[in-house]
């Protein structure tokens, strides 16, 4: 069965530091895919990144950044220079691959990590 | 396009009562779910279907049913709340040919039960 744990329940930091939130995952599937999303105040979820399993490029987009390593099944996420506004619940999922024809479009999220950015 | 809708964005029941949450999408995806968010686990499969007609149980199922009658709307029906339906749920639509890779998700229904 595939899992997803995200092991910091709660992190805290000051505007401009960096900020790493971890995820780390298990499947047996060899085909797979890793997303990160957002969780603001709001409550809405907002769709930050999909990796596919045969992709271990780190990507960078503006101050985020993603680090993908295979080896240790892990899907990090990086906010660089943080921001106020980057205070939201963050949430790390796995999509297993749809070669048996029965995974679809479930996503098996992690528990969540709250980031709080203070002034 | 209006993606995915749900209705109604709060909800207030008492132990019991029966009440149907609404989802509604307008990008003919043949995929739909839904999802709970509780403190602490994350969001948890419901029920998911993948097209009109067919439905099947996700990891939390229970107390929970589903159908889906037409492409466009994935109801979930509480038949008789209990306080540990309390939650935030979501509902979620993608398209077979995009791998249900691309999941668009609406913008939540939370659901208190006394």
């Amino acid at each position: 069965a595939q899992k997803v744990t995200q092991a910091q329940t709660e992190i805290s930091v000051v505007e401009k530091e960096d900020v790493t939130l971890d995820c780390v995952y298990e499947t047996r599937d060899t085909t797979y895919y890793l997303f990160w999303y957002k969780q603001p105040p709001s409550g809405e979820l907002v769709f930050l990144i999909r990796r596919n399993s045969f992709d271990e490029q780190n990507e960078i987009s503006g101050r985020y950044s993603w680090n993908f390593q295979k080896s240790t099944s892990s899907f990090n996420f990086t906010i660089t220079a943080s921001q106020v506004v980057d205070s939201a619940v963050y949430f790390c999922a796995l999509k297993e691959g749809n070669a048996g024809g029965t995974s679809y479009g479930k996503l098996t999220f992690g528990q969540g990590t709250i980031l709080t950015v203070h002034p | 396009n209006a993606g995915v809708t749900q209705t109604p964005k709060f909800q207030v029941l008492k132990t019991g009562q029966s009440m149907t949450l609404q989802c509604a999408q307008d990008m003919n995806h043949e995929y739909m779910s839904w999802y709970r968010q509780d403190p602490g686990m994350g969001l948890r499969l419901i029920h998911y279907s993948v097209g009109a007609g067919i439905t099947d149980q996700g990891e939390v199922p229970n107390g929970y049913n589903v159908s889906r009658s037409t492409t466009e709307d994935f109801p979930l029906r509480l038949l008789s709340a209990a306080p540990s339906q309390t939650s935030v749920y979501f509902c979620a639509s993608s398209l077979r040919t995009s791998g249900y890779n691309e999941q668009f998700f609406g913008p939540g229904t939370r659901l208190t039960v006394l």
